[in-house]
């Protein structure tokens, strides 16, 4: 089955720090690659997505490029803000048996950005 | 944007009862609600996947009787833990998926449901 494994963190980087998130994926099909992000008492938000292989998505200052010769999806930004802390879950979507979209999340992986 | 609410965002019950949650998507029509589980320090679990007027398809492992869905209309789903125990604890979280969607990444999340059993 479909599976997708990140970095458990939690990662804790200083203002202005560039940042990193591994992600890495296996997958039966050619599934479309996502970061979400999840803020504080709020729900899962879309932050970007890929459907293919070399897009790149891009979002607030992130990035993530799908790497289908190493099944990567790693996210990065440059210059991380207080306001980015916030737990970040790597997924892929990916058709199921039933005929429906079935999204696979990694674990999550949480972002402190201290002043 | 596409909003997707759920009620109650917190809940405590008594081991034995059963507790509904609901997930409604407050200005688009879903197709599709999927329901997921989330426990602490671990990644989202897909339980099921529901679709307006039909029965929900479950995941494997997951016990149908025990955890009752129904999607009564293009904007509700609902989930009822039936005979609660302390291990049924957790945050559940909905998703919901608009109608005429193209592609098949477009889901938009609720703010999840923490269940407390005691």
């Amino acid at each position: 089955g479909n599976s997708v494994t990140q970095m458990e963190g939690p990662v804790t980087l200083s203002e202005e720090a560039f940042l990193t998130i591994n992600c890495t994926y296996t997958a039966t099909g050619y599934p479309s690659l996502f970061w979400y992000v999840q803020y504080p008492g709020e729900g899962l938000q879309l932050l970007l997505k890929a459907t293919k292989a070399d897009d790149k998505g891009s979002n607030k200052g992130f990035e993530a490029t799908y790497r289908k010769e190493t099944t990567s999806f790693h996210l990065e930004k440059g210059s991380v803000q207080v306001s980015d802390s916030a737990v970040y879950f790597c997924a892929l979507s990916d058709w199921g048996s039933g005929g429906y979209q079935k999204v696979t999340f990694g674990i999550g992986t949480k972002l402190q950005v201290i002043p | 944007g596409a909003v997707v609410s759920q009620h109650p965002s917190w809940v405590i019950c008594k081991s034995g009862t059963s507790v509904k949650i609901e997930c409604r998507s407050l200005d688009f029509q879903a197709t599709t609600m999927f329901w997921y589980r989330q426990f602490p320090k671990q990644s989202l679990m897909l339980m099921a996947t529901s679709n307006e007027g039909s029965k929900a398809t479950y995941e494997q492992g997951v016990e149908k009787d025990k955890f009752l869905i129904n999607h009564a209309s293009l904007t509700l789903s609902t989930l009822t833990v039936t005979s609660a125990h302390p291990e049924d604890s957790s945050f559940y979280i909905c998703s919901a998926r608009p109608l005429r969607t193209s592609g098949n990444y477009e889901q938009y999340f609720g703010p999840g449901t923490r269940l407390t059993v005691t």
